[in-house]
């Protein structure tokens, strides 16, 4: 499977810190994505990098992937209140369009 | 990017009924699926929805309690048949655009009472 296995499953700072949240997976990738999604609201689309990007910025979010050891994260620099949410990263394969969602990680900042 | 939408946003429902569930993007993709999203878990993937052909189920899910409809490249419906209150999910469609990108609709809540 290629599944996408977030690390940590849960992860509570303060305000103004920074967020490191980790995805593994265990076969080759096409893409690797990271969503966002709010308590009891739908997902939202944060970043895409591909297998030959090694580093994408948005904003406050900067992706790594590190196709070598199968892993890539997240880091959402000078946390707000509203980054509070759950992260998934969710993987493709090159022979196959359908994306395979991890556990995700539940993010909490706290004031 | 792509813009989705899906009807309705929420039913209550009774066991043993049916109910479809409509997608509809704003701009030709590439690609359709529908996840379904249980309360607290990540989402699993249930079906490709293939345009103009059969839906390609993954493990576990069948054609026959989720009937899949693609009759263009940017619509799609999902049936949940028979329903029971082991259904009781969030149903998302979503969308691969050509950059290969996938955007998600809000999400129909399904309540089988």
């Amino acid at each position: 499977s290629q599944q996408g296995e977030e690390d940590p499953q849960a992860l509570s700072i303060q305000e103004g810190e920074n967020a490191t949240m980790n995805c593994s997976y265990k076969t080759s990738i096409n893409n690797l994505q990271w969503y966002r999604q709010n308590s009891g609201r739908g997902l939202v689309h944060l970043i895409l990098i591909r297998s030959n990007e090694r580093e994408k910025h948005s904003g406050r979010l900067r992706v790594t992937l590190d196709t070598s050891k199968k892993s890539s994260s997240l880091l959402i620099t000078a946390s707000r209140a509203a980054d509070t949410a759950s992260y998934f990263c969710a993987t493709d394969a090159w022979w196959d369009d359908k994306i395979i969602f991890g556990k995700g990680t539940r993010l909490h900042i706290l004031p | 990017s792509a813009v989705i939408s899906q009807k309705p946003s929420r039913d209550i429902c009774q066991r043993g009924t049916s109910l479809t569930i409509q997608c509809q993007v704003d701009s030709q993709v590439t690609m359709m699926f529908w996840y379904r999203q249980q309360p607290g878990q990540s989402l699993t993937l249930i079906a490709t929805a293939n345009q103009g052909s059969e839906a390609t189920y993954e493990s576990g899910f069948v054609i026959d309690k989720f009937p899949i409809s693609r009759p263009n490249l940017t619509f799609s419906t999902l049936t949940v048949s028979n329903m029971s209150p082991e259904d009781s999910s969030i149903y998302l469609c979503s969308a691969e655009t050509r950059e290969e990108t996938q955007y998600f609709g809000p999400g129909t809540r399904l309540l089988v009472l």
